[in-house]
């Protein structure tokens, strides 16, 4: 079973300019979650995909968009880079097993904006 | 809202030491609890969970009981090694309507470093 890949590693852009993370939801996945983990904080909730749609939202600005894709690839875009939006960003698919869903993680891109 | 409280860190155990990192939780349903580890420079990996009142999650060595009454899922482990620095995280999750998974609701982490 292949696990939950996201791409770039890392990038950085400066302040301004936009920019698209990409992730592959593990097999048989069908909801996307995407996390903000600043540096020594928890990750805290940007938003969620169910069969392409947007399922739920965080308390981040509309300048975080996404989208996901029939396959449940997805997409994560951010406008007008700000130097707080410098995080670890991480993306998560979730199966229902045993009552409970889990959610699981990809490694992660890492944006530094300057 | 729903929100998870953890014990500050960083804790430095010795190894074979016990370990006890404590969670709390708030939350306005009936959520599943959920440890996660981060080793440095990685993403989260999900360690062990658990869905109802006194359920006993457990993954190499390492447990937690969902302990409604307290509202607690504390993180224990008999005999750490040095493999096991790295920072914990618990979360809860409940249910939507739609059937789909809520978002998971994280505390700040615990960073453990354990030593020869």
């Amino acid at each position: 079973e292949t696990g939950v890949t996201q791409s770039p590693t890392h990038l950085i852009k400066t302040r301004g300019q936009q920019v698209t993370l990409r992730c592959s939801s593990q097999s048989g996945h069908n909801t996307v979650s995407w996390y903000q983990q600043a540096l020594g904080q928890g990750p805290q909730f940007i938003f969620q995909y169910y069969r392409e749609e947007e399922n739920g939202r965080g308390n981040f600005p509309p300048r975080f968009s996404g989208l996901q894709f029939p396959n449940y690839s997805s997409e994560l875009n951010v406008n007008a880079l700000e130097l707080d939006d410098s995080a670890l960003y991480l993306c998560a698919s979730s199966r229902l097993l045993a009552g409970a869903y889990e959610q699981y993680f990809g490694p992660g891109t890492r944006l530094t904006v300057t | 809202g729903d929100s998870v409280t953890q014990m500050e860190g960083p804790v430095t155990l010795s190894e074979e030491a016990f370990l006890t990192i404590n969670c709390t939780y708030t939350a306005t349903g009936y959520p599943s609890l959920f440890w996660y580890v981060q080793y440095p420079g990685e993403g989260l990996q999900l360690l062990l969970k658990a869905t109802k009142a006194d359920d006993k999650g457990s993954n190499k060595g390492f447990e937690a009981t969902y302990r409604k009454e307290t509202t607690s899922f504390h993180l224990e482990k008999g005999s750490v090694q040095v493999s096991d620095s790295a920072v914990y995280f618990c979360a809860l999750s409940t249910l939507e309507n739609t059937g789909t998974a809520s978002k998971l609701t994280f505390g700040t982490g615990t960073r453990l470093q354990v030593t020869l």
